[in-house]
């Protein structure tokens, strides 16, 4: 079965400080795929990223970049120069590949991220 | 733009009512999903569909049902609503099952 696990319930940082979200997964497939996902005060969830499970390479977005490692089985999210608005909820979450048929995402318990000015 | 709906940002029912939550996708995505989200407990999968008029259980499907008689729209029904069913559900849509999903803006559900 697989699982993700964000262990970091709450964080809290000073606006312009570099933040990293951790997620760990588990699954028995070898091909899948890890999601990050923001829902902010409004309540709505917003997609940020998707990554399979063939592709390492880091990924970075402007300010946000992903590192992605099979080895430790994590894909954490930096934040870099954190802003009030980073503030939100940040869920990771694990889709095993097409062999496993209806594949449904999983989703870690989330990370509350506070960036206070 | 990825367009996911939802009939009713707040609702507030009695208990033993029938309620309908409405999720309408404008993205010819084949599959559609209800999620619950309760703090502590994240978020979980109460049923998801994968085409017209065909639906699976999620993880916790019990009462509930749902129902898609068109590819665009997914509806979760409470047969009679309990206080226990008071939380935020969270529709989504995506092209597949190992793609990104599109989540509507959620229903916050009261039931007194």
């Amino acid at each position: 079965a697989q699982k993700v696990t964000q262990a970091q319930t709450e964080i809290s940082v000073v606006e312009k400080e570099d933040v990293t979200l951790d997620c760990v997964y588990e699954t028995r497939d070898t091909t899948y795929y890890l999601f990050w996902y923001k829902q902010p005060p409004s309540g709505e969830l917003v997609f940020l990223i998707r990554r399979n499970s063939f592709d390492e390479q880091n990924e970075i977005s402007g300010r946000y970049s992903w590192n992605f490692q099979k080895s430790t089985s994590s894909f954490n999210f930096t934040i870099t120069a954190s802003q009030v608005v980073d503030s939100a909820v940040y869920f990771c979450a694990l889709s095993e590949g097409p062999d496993s048929g209806y594949s449904t995402l999983t989703f870690g318990k989330g990370t509350m991220l506070l960036v206070s000015p | 733009d990825v367009k996911v709906t939802q009939s009713s940002r707040y609702l507030v029912k009695r208990t033993g009512e029938k309620v309908f939550l409405e999720c309408v996708q404008d993205m010819d995505h084949e599959n559609m999903f209800w999620y619950r989200q309760d703090p502590g407990l994240g978020l979980r999968l109460i049923y998801f569909s994968y085409d017209v008029k065909m639906k699976e259980k999620g993880d916790i499907p019990e009462g509930y049902s749902v129902s898609r008689e068109k590819k665009e729209r997914f509806s979760l029904i409470l047969e009679s609503a309990s206080t226990n069913q008071t939380s935020m559900y969270l529709c989504a849509s995506s092209y597949g099952f190992s793609y990104e999903q599109y989540f509507g803006p959620g229903t916050r559900l009261t039931v007194t």
